[in-house]
């Protein structure tokens, strides 16, 4: 079974400011780590995934994620945020030999504030 | 290639009925997967279609129920609607097991 945690439900943060966005997961077997986010009214949009190598990886609009075994989290970060990030993250797990059913946090607002 | 589609995008149902919510994925993606997301309960897996056979299964009862066509459409069914069943159901696609899910902009249901 695989459990995933996302330790703050609300971040409201300032903008041109630091983020880190936490997540915590649990499994039995191989993962594959991932995050998404959702504007209002979307659907989610895949932002970034862990499969294996390098444990830190990035995206195209400047957040990262930094995978830790040891810690089995997966946090989310960008060093500075604009107002057009605010949204719903959800961090999610799926097992490396089943793409079709992934687990998924509770979900993390972020609110960028002028 | 176009996105992952979802017909309708909002439907407004009674208690009793049922409805039927439609998905087309990506090009090529073969896997289908159908996603239940609430405020009090979040993204809950419904189900799996992979090549028209269900591969996985959410812990929803019997009434919700899906199947895949041969051209990867894929169809979910809610039978005997209950309040409790609004909600926005979302979609979403994939090739292969790294690449992530490619989701739909989902069809918001609201039971009345």
């Amino acid at each position: 079974a695989q459990s995933v945690t996302q330790l703050d439900s609300q971040v409201p943060v300032f903008e041109e400011a630091p983020v880190e966005l936490r997540c915590n997961y649990s499994s039995s077997v191989s993962v594959y780590l991932f995050w998404y986010v959702q504007y209002p009214n979307q659907g989610l949009q895949l932002l970034l995934k862990y499969l294996s190598g390098s444990t830190l990886v990035e995206s195209i609009n400047g957040f990262e994620a930094e995978f830790n075994k040891s810690q089995t989290s997966f946090h989310l970060r960008k060093p500075s945020v604009h107002i057009s990030d605010t949204a719903e993250y959800f961090c999610a797990v799926s097992s490396n030999t089943n793409a079709g059913k992934s687990t998924f946090g509770d979900g993390t607002t972020l609110t960028v504030k002028p | 290639k176009a996105g992952v589609t979802q017909t309708p995008r909002y439907l407004i149902k009674t208690r009793g009925q049922q409805v039927t919510l439609s998905c087309s994925p990506i090009s090529g993606h073969r896997s289908v997967s159908w996603y239940q997301q609430t405020p009090g309960q979040g993204l809950q897996f419904l189900f799996e279609y992979f090549s028209e056979t269900q591969r996985n299964k959410g812990n929803f009862p019997g009434r919700f129920s899906g199947r895949q066509f041969s051209n990867s459409r894929s169809e979910m069914n809610v039978s005997t609607l209950e309040l409790g069943d609004s909600a926005l159901y979302l979609c979403a696609s994939s090739f292969l097991a790294g690449d992530g899910q490619f989701f739909g902009p989902g069809t918001r249901l609201t039971v009345l």
